[in-house]
């Protein structure tokens, strides 16, 4: 089983439409979990952080973590084309590097 | 966030030649940095794990002779790509932790070896 894991998409929404996007973790005692966004040909740039169990809103982004179920989502409101790109999923154990998921690629429609 | 810079932002060369790549933080003091590769439609490969006045920490698979990595301050690390050839083409994207939380990625250097 990996550590991280998403389901690599392409993962195609409508625009205004909400995008969910998912990822399951396999160490139990991770603490951190952070989302990033990665434009074709650029690096990845945090979006979220979320550390506790629940829902963290910014702006038209909520992430969600369930540390029980080890999974962590995130969902775009509003989604628009300028979101297409593909998300990161990484979570973290303290002392311990990041490990990031393979990503999912969201397309949204004009 | 924390801006973390990269320079050169892309490089071409010669077989056999060797790389740096300078990755600097610029509004923090990094103590760690780390290393990243990437092949077109791939996921991020940690490559190493770079320690402000120590050895780097290799990942497993990665020839540390040929991936030389100096953190000679908080603020910079390097990466030279010693011997380059075409296969090490590739996108380099380091990035720097920032309280031992967050971590920051640079804008990434693109690498083509002829």
């Amino acid at each position: 089983q990996k550590e991280v894991e998403q389901n690599s998409g392409p993962l195609s929404v409508p625009e205004g439409a909400i995008a969910s996007l998912n990822c399951t973790y396999s160490d139990r005692v991770s603490q951190s979990f952070f989302w990033y966004r990665q434009y074709s040909g650029k690096s990845p740039e945090l979006i979220m952080s979320i550390y506790s169990n629940g829902d963290k809103e910014d702006g038209r982004f909520t992430a969600q973590l369930n540390k029980a179920s080890q999974y962590v989502s995130l969902l775009i409101r509003d989604s628009q084309p300028s979101d297409s790109a593909t998300y990161l999923c990484a979570v973290r154990r303290d002392g311990q590097n990041f490990v990031f998921g393979p990503g999912t690629r969201l397309s949204v429609l004009p | 966030g924390a801006v973390v810079s990269q320079h050169p932002s892309w490089v071409i060369c010669k077989s056999g030649t060797s790389v740096k790549i300078e990755c600097r933080s610029l509004d923090f003091q990094a103590t760690t940095m780390f290393w990243y590769r990437q092949f077109p439609k791939q996921s991020l490969m940690l490559m190493a794990t770079s320690n402000e006045g120590s050895k780097a920490t290799y990942e497993q698979g990665v020839e540390k002779d040929k991936f030389l990595i100096n953190h000679a301050s908080l603020t910079l690390s390097t990466l030279t790509v010693t011997s380059a050839h075409p296969e090490d083409s590739s996108f380099y994207i380091c990035s720097a932790r920032v309280d031992g939380t967050e971590q920051f990625f640079g804008p990434g250097t693109r690498l083509t070896v002829l």
